[in-house]
C-alpha cells in the first residue's frame, strides 16, 4: 500500500517553457502532499506543502510565481515550473503523507528536468 | 539554525558485515526521527521511525538508536548485503505541518 506515483520521470524542455509534474497517490487519500528539490549528491530541499484544497505554504526563498502548485483533489497534486531556465534543471520529488501515518512520507520516483 | 549532520563521505563495508551510519542533529527538539533508503535517480523510500523515548527500533537486519542527549540516532545495517548499497537520509520535521528536513545522506556500498 501508500504508492505513489509521479510523472513524467525525465523531461527535456527548452528555456521559457513551462513543464507540469503530476504526483498522484495511488491507493489512499493524501491530506497533504510536499514537494521536495534535490542537486546531485545534495540533499533534499523542500519546496512547498500542499493540501487539498488550499493554497500551497511555500519555503522561503522558493518564488511561488515560478513554481505553481495545485492540489485539486486528494489523490492529486501537480507542480508546473512556469518559464523554465537552465538553473531550474534539478531533480524534483513529491511525497504525500496519509490520514493514519501521518509522520511518514511516501515518495514518488521523482522527475529529472533538464532545460536547455 | 536548524542542522541535520551525517557522514558525507561514502561508506565501503564487506558483504557480511554490521554498517554504522550516523546522524546528528542541533537545535531541533525532535519527537521523532525518521531514517529513508535514496537509490539513485529514485525517491526515499521511508524505512524507521523512532520516537524521542525509544530508545531503540529493529526491523529485520536494521536497527535504529535515538539519544536525545547526545542528538544522535544511530542506524545499523547487519549481515549487510550487496542489495544494501544505497545512500540513507536521517529525517526531521520541521515543525511545520508534517514536513521534513533531510540530511545529507550516507552512501553506503556493500561489496561481495
Amino acid at each position: 500500500g501508500a504508492v505513489v506515483s509521479q510523472h513524467p520521470s525525465r523531461v527535456i524542455c527548452k528555456s521559457g517553457t513551462s513543464v507540469k509534474i503530476e504526483c498522484r497517490s495511488l491507493d489512499f487519500q493524501a491530506t497533504t502532499m510536499f514537494w521536495y528539490r534535490q542537486f546531485p549528491k545534495k540533499s533534499l530541499m523542500l519546496m512547498a506543502t500542499s493540501n487539498e484544497g488550499s493554497k500551497a505554504t511555500y519555503e522561503q526563498g522558493v518564488e511561488k510565481d515560478k513554481f505553481l502548485i495545485n492540489h485539486a483533489s486528494l489523490t492529486l497534486s501537480t507542480l508546473t515550473v512556469t518559464s523554465a531556465h537552465p538553473e531550474d534543471s534539478s531533480f524534483y520529488i513529491c511525497s504525500a503523507r496519509t490520514g493514519s501515518a501521518k509522520n511518514i512520507q511516501y515518495f514518488g520516483a521523482g522527475t529529472r528536468l533538464s532545460v536547455l | 539554525s536548524q542542522k541535520i549532520e551525517q557522514n558525507s563521505e561514502a561508506l565501503n563495508i564487506q558483504e557480511g558485515k554490521t554498517a554504522t551510519l550516523t546522524c546528528n542533529y542541533t537545535n531541533y527538539s525532535p519527537a521523532y526521527l525518521q531514517w529513508y533508503r535514496q537509490d539513485p535517480g529514485r525517491g526515499p523510500v521511508f524505512l524507521l521511525l523512532i520516537r524521542e523515548n525509544e530508545k531503540e527500533k529493529r526491523k529485520e537486519r536494521l536497527k535504529v538508536t535515538f539519544d536525545t542527549t547526545l542528538k544522535q540516532s544511530l542506524f545499523h545495517i547487519t549481515a549487510s548485503q550487496p542489495a544494501d548499497s544505497a545512500t540513507y537520509l536521517c529525517a526531521l520535521e520541521t515543525g511545520s505541518g508534517y514536513a521534513l528536513n533531510f540530511g545529507k545522506g550516507t552512501s553506503l556500498l556493500v561489496t561481495p
